[in-house]
This record gives structure tokens, sequence and C-alpha cells, in this order.
């Protein structure tokens, strides 16, 4: 089956640092990524829509400069958290929509990485 | 606006139990349903979906069912395993979206606990 790798898994990083998370679509091209973030007991909620070669769409109340999304291929979107602070300690994971397709069943996720802000 | 909601949050049954768990969706425009398995630190894993056109979908010893008229999805896991025991996810593809599809709402989820 398709498979999207995440990377980092867990990340630590300190208050006010960067730390990039990497969303990875191993055996397909996925034209449309999407990035998730998830709190303690809460539902996974939809950061932003990354499109590959274009600016991400962000939902409302995401703040689009401290949530940078590159999707510069085919195969890899990045997720970069600037100026961290403890409340974006969070879970966030993201899926890959298989190119050529718009059905909701070519939707893969990636494991998700834990981060930390100490 | 599309919401999810999952009852119940959290359960509990003995090893070898049949059970249902209940998702519900206030949209009914919806493209399609699935159900996740989470494991604590884990990401996702898709165990069922089900097209807005069908009512029911099976896999093992899971059965998922679809009410889109009413906005209702059951899980139903029978013979219970304490493998088994994860959050259980609900989520929809909304039709009334304004972004890419692809996108999934999601509920909160169940957290089942199988007792040996």
């Amino acid at each position: 089956g398709a498979v999207v790798s995440q990377h980092p898994s867990r990340v630590i990083c300190k208050s006010g640092t960067s730390v990039k998370i990497e969303c990875r679509s191993l055996d397909f091209q996925a034209t449309t990524m999407f990035w998730y973030r998830q709190f303690p007991k809460q539902s996974l909620m939809l950061m932003a829509t990354s499109n590959e070669g274009s600016k991400a769409t962000y939902e409302q109340g995401v703040e689009k400069d401290k949530f940078l999304i590159n999707h510069a291929s085919l195969t890899l979107s990045t997720l970069t958290v600037t100026s961290a602070h403890p409340e974006d300690s969070s879970f966030y994971i993201c899926s890959a929509r298989r190119a050529g397709t718009v059905s909701g069943n070519t939707i893969y996720f990636g494991e998700g990485s834990w981060l930390t802000v100490v | 606006k599309q919401e999810v909601t999952q009852i119940p949050a959290a359960l509990s049954v003995p090893e070898g139990e049949n059970l249902v768990l209940n998702c519900s969706f206030t949209d009914s425009a919806i493209y399609n349903l699935q159900w996740f398995r989470q494991d604590p630190g884990k990401g996702l894993t898709s165990l069922l979906l089900i097209q807005s056109s069908q009512r029911e979908q099976t896999s093992g010893r899971l059965n998922a069912s679809l009410d889109k008229s009413s906005g209702r999805s059951t899980l139903y896991i029978a013979a219970s395993q304490p493998g088994d025991s994860a959050t259980y996810l609900c989520a929809v593809s909304p039709v009334n979206y304004g972004g890419s599809q692809g996108n999934l709402i999601f509920g909160k989820g169940t957290k089942l606990s199988v007792k040996p």
C-alpha cells in the first residue's frame, strides 16, 4: 500500500526556536497534502492544505507566518513551526492525496510528529 | 459547519464482548466516512471507508454502517480482543468545503480498552 513518511516522529525544542517537520509520500505522487494538529483529548484539526507548487491554504485561526508550509515537490511537504512556544506543543500529522484522484479513499496518513516546546 | 461527534468518549469492555461505537455528523453532504484506529503516540490506521452511496463495509471482525440521511455511523467490533485497545476515530470528507477534496473532519474519538 501507499506509504507516507513523517519525520521526525518526536522532537523537543527550546522556546523561540524553529522546528521543521517533513511529510513524504514514498511510493506515489501527492499534489495535495494536508497538515493536522491534535491537542490532548481533542479532534484532529486541519491546519492547512498544501498544494505542490503553490501557496498553502490555511484554515481560519491558523497563523501562516508562524506555521510555514512548503510543498516544493510532488513527494514532499514541510511544516516549519517558527518561534515555537510551549502552547505549540502538540501532535502534528500529515496526510497525502494521491495525484490524479479526487475521492477520499486515496488519502494516506503519516505516522505523526510529537512536538514538545520547553 | 460540519461537526462530528463520537459517543462514548471512552469504553471499557471484557475480552470477547461485541461492541458498538457511535459517530454522528451534522451535515449529510459528505463524499465518504472513514473509521480510523490510533494507538498511543502513533499515527492513524484506516480501518474502513464507506462511500456516501454505500450502507456498510466489513473487514474481518469490523463492520461499519452509514445512514447518511440521519447523519450517523456505527462501528461494530465483534469478539473484542485486548489488541483492539486503541482510540477509534470517525472522520467525514465534506462536500461543502471550499478547499481541496481530501480534507477530513474528525470526531474526538472513542478510547476503547479491552480487558483480558
